[in-house]
């Protein structure tokens, strides 16, 4: 079974740009969760969709956001990029039965 | 709003031994609660999850234990080899929401020959 997928794996961005991330969940998997990895935050949850609709959300900004499509795959978009938002992005997705599957992540780097 | 606590933040074992990661956490969460994996450059693998009803599941080398009392779980890696060095981290699903999962800040493990 194919793992979860990311693209593209790296981005530069210039301030005041906005970016679109892309995520395949393993097949299946119905809810997609994305996070973002920083050095002095750590690992934090951004946001979850199930069945296309967005079912949690955590303490980010609404510069970020995120659809899902009836395929399951997600997209997460950042508007108006800060120097701050650069990190490394990951997508997890999961079933019922399981805890969550992480891609590779794509890493933002905002110039 | 779920705490998780992970220590210790880094660890070094020679090759052979026992590596021993702690996590804690405040609130009951009724989920799965996984170990990643993470080398440089890479997203966090899943290493082995465990559900609150279980006090002990082992794969291979890693084993977790799970004291639901204490809300406290473990990573045991077993004749740690140098190829396990990488960061560590535990997760515990939220209350309510077992997909939002707050993450500890994460072990650097080193195993040296």
């Amino acid at each position: 079974k194919a793992g979860v997928t990311q693209t593209p794996r790296y981005l530069i961005k210039t301030r005041g740009q906005q970016v679109t991330l892309s995520c395949s969940p393993i097949s299946g998997h119905r809810s997609v969760s994305w996070y973002q990895q920083t050095p002095g935050q750590g690992l934090q949850f951004l946001f979850e969709y199930f069945s296309e609709t967005q079912r949690n959300k955590g303490n980010f900004p609404g510069r970020f956001s995120g659809r899902q499509f009836s395929n399951s795959r997600s997209e997460m978009n950042v508007s108006t990029l800060e120097l701050g938002d650069s990190a490394l992005y990951l997508c997890a997705s999961r079933s019922n039965q399981e805890t969550q599957y992480f891609g590779p992540g794509t890493r933002l780097l905002v110039l | 709003q779920q705490q998780v606590k992970q220590s210790p933040q880094s660890l070094i074992v020679q090759k052979g031994g026992i590596s021993i990661i702690n996590c804690a956490y405040e609130n009951t969460a009724f989920d799965y609660f996984p170990w990643y994996q993470q080398f440089p450059g890479k997203g966090p693998a899943l290493l082995i999850a465990i559900r609150p009803d279980v006090s002990e599941k082992k794969e291979g080398r890693f084993t977790i234990s799970f004291n639901k009392s204490a809300k406290q779980f473990s990573l045991h890696i077993m004749d740690s080899q140098p190829g396990d060095s990488a960061t560590y981290f535990c997760a515990v699903p939220n209350t309510g929401t077992a997909s939002k999962l707050t993450f500890g800040t994460g072990t650097r493990l080193q195993v040296t020959l």
